[in-house]
């Protein structure tokens, strides 16, 4: 049978709800945080970024909140329509590095 | 601009069988990496370059070695592939990170490798 471990979260919704995914961080020290969208086949395409200095940013029909006490990032999606269905990834990077840490990807299912 | 282009999108090795994935970017990005994707798993980064002639490992580099001549080109290799490699691997390119900016990485559309 399959492994627990290879099911990604999946969040499903309706067409015109708003969706919220959540993403955990581990690294203290990370101080920019980026969303990205991943759709069947593709690679990650760039959604909104969020700087440490900040708790909110907004984008069109998006928003992400960032909570460093928890260490805890959201993606509010407004509206959600059939063509939001991916997965989404956050991901997470520290000043002075060149990389990004990725977290594991949570399935937006959005049903018309 | 193409942006970052891979090739090839498709590829099916034997056990032990070696090969190179292309990758390049027309954006004059300094910075490139290479991940791997895997059910369940996120993106892992197996290799990345800070500049033309300067490579370093990521997570999971085993089994990988990069190069870097140039900015547009960053080829991973796979050495003896084993089938733990089966997966999908994207290239991604972003400038380097300075104050105010974003270091957002653009990527790939990706290689789908199995090896039997």
């Amino acid at each position: 049978g399959e492994s627990v471990g290879l099911h990604l979260p999946t969040l499903s919704v309706q067409e015109g709800d708003n969706s919220i995914i959540n993403c955990a961080y581990s690294n203290s020290a990370s101080d920019y945080f980026i969303w990205y969208k991943q759709e069947s086949g593709k690679g990650p395409q760039f959604i909104i970024d969020i700087r440490s200095n900040m708790d909110k940013r907004q984008g069109q029909r998006v928003t992400v909140l960032l909570n460093k006490t928890v260490k805890h990032l959201s993606l509010q999606i407004a509206a959600t329509q059939p063509g939001d269905s991916a997965v989404y990834f956050c991901a997470e990077n520290s000043s002075g590095y060149s990389t990004l840490t990725f977290g594991k990807g949570t399935m937006l299912l959005v049903s018309p | 601009n193409a942006g970052v282009t891979q090739t090839p999108k498709f590829q099916v090795l034997k056990t032990g069988q070696s090969m190179t994935l292309q990758c390049a970017q027309d954006m004059n990005h300094e910075y490139m990496s290479w991940y791997r994707q895997d059910p369940g798993m996120g993106l892992r980064l197996i290799h990345y370059s800070v500049g033309a002639g300067i490579t370093d490992q990521g997570e999971v580099p085993n089994g990988y070695n990069v190069s870097r001549s140039t900015t547009e080109d960053f080829p991973l290799r796979l050495l003896s592939a084993a089938p733990s490699q089966t997966s999908v691997y994207f290239c991604a390119s972003s400038p380097p990170r300075t104050s105010g900016d974003t270091n957002e990485q653009f990527f790939g559309p990706g290689t789908r490798l199995t090896v039997l």
